[in-house]
C-alpha cells in the first residue's frame, strides 16, 4: 500500500495568516492526489482533487500544489471557520489510503 | 441533489457480523461508484472497498477476506457486511460518491457510528 505522511500533526495560527500542510507519498502518484476537511462531529468535505484541482465550492485561499511525491495545501487568509482537521488521500493505486492528519487551531 | 445515507446497528457484539445499507438518492448507481470508508476516533480514514457503476466490487485486501459489498439499483441501495467484528472495527462508517470529474470521494453520508462491545 502507499503511505501518505502527513505533517504537521498539528497546528495553530492566527486568523489572516498562512499555513501550509504537507503530504509525502512513499511512492510517485501522478499528481492523483486529494485533500479534506473535516470538522468535529462532521464527515470529511472534499476541498481539492488532482492535487491542484479546487472543488465546486471551496473558497480560493484553498490551494494544492506538488514537488515530487511531495504535495501541499496552503490556507491563505485564515477564517474562524477554517479550524478542522485536514486529511490528504491519494487516488492513484488501490487502496485508495490517507495520511493521519493535522489539525489546525485558530488562535 | 446528491445524498447519501448509512443506516445498521449501532451495537454489535464481538465475533458478529456486521450489516449496514447506504441509501443514495440524487444519482444512479449506474452512473457512479460509490465507496465505504470507515474511522476510528481520532485517525484518519480508511478505505474499505468500492461498488464500481458497472455492478463490479473492489475491496482493501486488508478487509477482504471478512467483506462483502453489494447493491439493489431498484432501491438505490449499496450493502456493506463485514463478519468477524473486533473492538478495533469500532468507528464511523460512511458511504461516498466518486466525483464527476475524480476518483477521489466528493461526497459523504453523514456516517454511523458502530461499536463492537458485548
Amino acid at each position: 500500500d502507499i503511505q501518505m505522511t502527513q505533517s504537521p500533526a498539528s497546528l495553530s495560527a492566527s486568523l489572516g495568516e498562512t499555513v501550509t500542510i504537507e503530504c509525502l507519498a512513499s511512492e510517485d502518484i501522478y499528481s492523483n492526489l486529494a485533500w479534506y476537511q473535516q470538522k468535529p462531529g462532521k464527515s470529511p468535505q472534499l476541498l481539492i482533487y488532482d492535487a491542484s484541482s479546487l472543488q465546486d465550492g471551496v473558497p480560493s485561499r484553498f490551494s494544492g500544489s506538488e514537488s515530487g511525491t511531495q504535495y501541499s495545501l496552503e490556507i491563505n487568509s485564515l477564517q474562524s471557520e477554517d479550524a478542522a482537521t485536514y486529511f490528504c488521500q491519494q487516488h492513484h493505486d488501490y487502496p485508495p489510503t490517507f495520511g493521519g492528519g493535522t489539525k489546525l487551531e485558530l488562535k | 441533489q446528491v445524498q447519501l445515507k448509512e443506516s445498521g446497528p449501532g451495537l454489535v457484539q464481538p465475533s458478529e457480523t456486521l450489516s449496514l445499507t447506504c441509501t443514495v438518492s440524487g444519482f444512479s448507481l449506474t452512473s457512479y461508484s460509490v465507496s465505504w470508508v470507515r474511522q476510528p476516533s481520532g485517525k484518519g480514514p480508511e478505505w474499505m472497498g468500492r461498488m464500481w457503476y458497472d455492478g463490479d466490487t473492489a475491496y482493501n485486501s486488508a478487509l477482504k477476506s471478512r467483506l462483502s459489498i453489494s447493491r439493489d439499483t431498484s432501491k438505490n441501495q449499496v450493502f456493506l457486511k463485514m463478519n468477524s467484528l473486533q473492538t478495533d472495527d469500532t468507528g464511523t462508517y460512511y458511504c461516498t460518491r466518486d466525483g464527476p470529474l475524480t476518483t477521489s470521494f466528493a461526497y459523504w453520508g453523514q456516517g454511523t457510528l458502530v461499536t463492537v462491545s458485548s
